[in-house]
């Protein structure tokens, strides 16, 4: 079965530096989010991306923050100048159409020192 | 402010109880999903409904749009449902999570 797959598993950065996290979709699918997830805390929304563009957002995603889809089968996200509080697991999503049930990646942990 | 509810928040049942979990939400959505998260942290989409109820095995989901509410149902409960599971509604594209309900089934 097609699933999400996520880069690295785990990212350990120091405070003020850039990191880019990557995520495969399922590659038929047209809806792509990102998720985060402090420890011990609620699965969060960070943003939605469908047609080339941002489709949603939320207050977390801030202008830190910006995803891309380089190629046609990537999806990243890019924190440009990492914070202690950006420490967190960070989930990709991809569905196949609006409404459709998520597939979710197995997270990558971003340890920020 | 919580746009999604969930309860009980920590639930543990012997083998083979039926179990219910329950989701309240304040915010219009489009639709309404039930997630599971593994120990491992791995994040597993279980229904994703809008009207009525859904069935998958021992697992049924059900809900009420008038009311904005919504149950997961687990029959005859094992040892392997021991997860979190969570409540999200989406408006558009825009998710709302609830706090998850963390279940331990005892053998």
């Amino acid at each position: 079965e097609p699933e999400v797959t996520q880069t690295p598993s785990h990212q350990v950065t120091q405070m003020g530096q850039e990191v880019i996290l990557r995520c495969v979709p399922i590659s038929n699918h047209l809806y792509f989010y990102w998720y985060r997830q402090i420890l011990g805390q609620k699965v969060e929304f960070l943003v939605s991306f469908y047609n080339n563009e941002i489709s949603e957002k939320s207050e977390i995603f801030d202008d830190q923050f910006s995803v891309e889809r380089p190629d046609g089968s990537n999806f990243t996200l890019k924190i440009r100048s990492t914070k202690l509080e950006d420490s967190a697991m960070y989930f990709c999503a991809s569905s196949l159409e609006y409404n459709s049930p998520l597939h979710f990646g197995n997270g990558t942990r971003l340890t920020v020192t | 402010k919580n746009e999604v509810e969930q309860s009980p928040q920590n639930l543990t049942a012997q083998e083979g109880e039926f179990i219910t979990i329950n989701c309240s939400y304040s915010v219009g959505i489009s639709a309404l999903h039930w997630l599971q998260q593994h120990p491992g942290g791995g994040i597993v989409s279980l229904f994703m409904l809008s009207s009525g109820k859904k069935k998958h095995g021992r697992l049924i989901a059900t809900i009420n749009i008038q009311e904005k509410h919504s149950s997961l149902h687990i029959t005859a409960s094992h040892p392997r449902d021991s997860a979190v599971y969570i409540c999200a509604g989406n408006t558009g594209n825009q998710f709302y999570f609830g706090t998850g309900t963390s279940l331990t089934v005892i053998p």
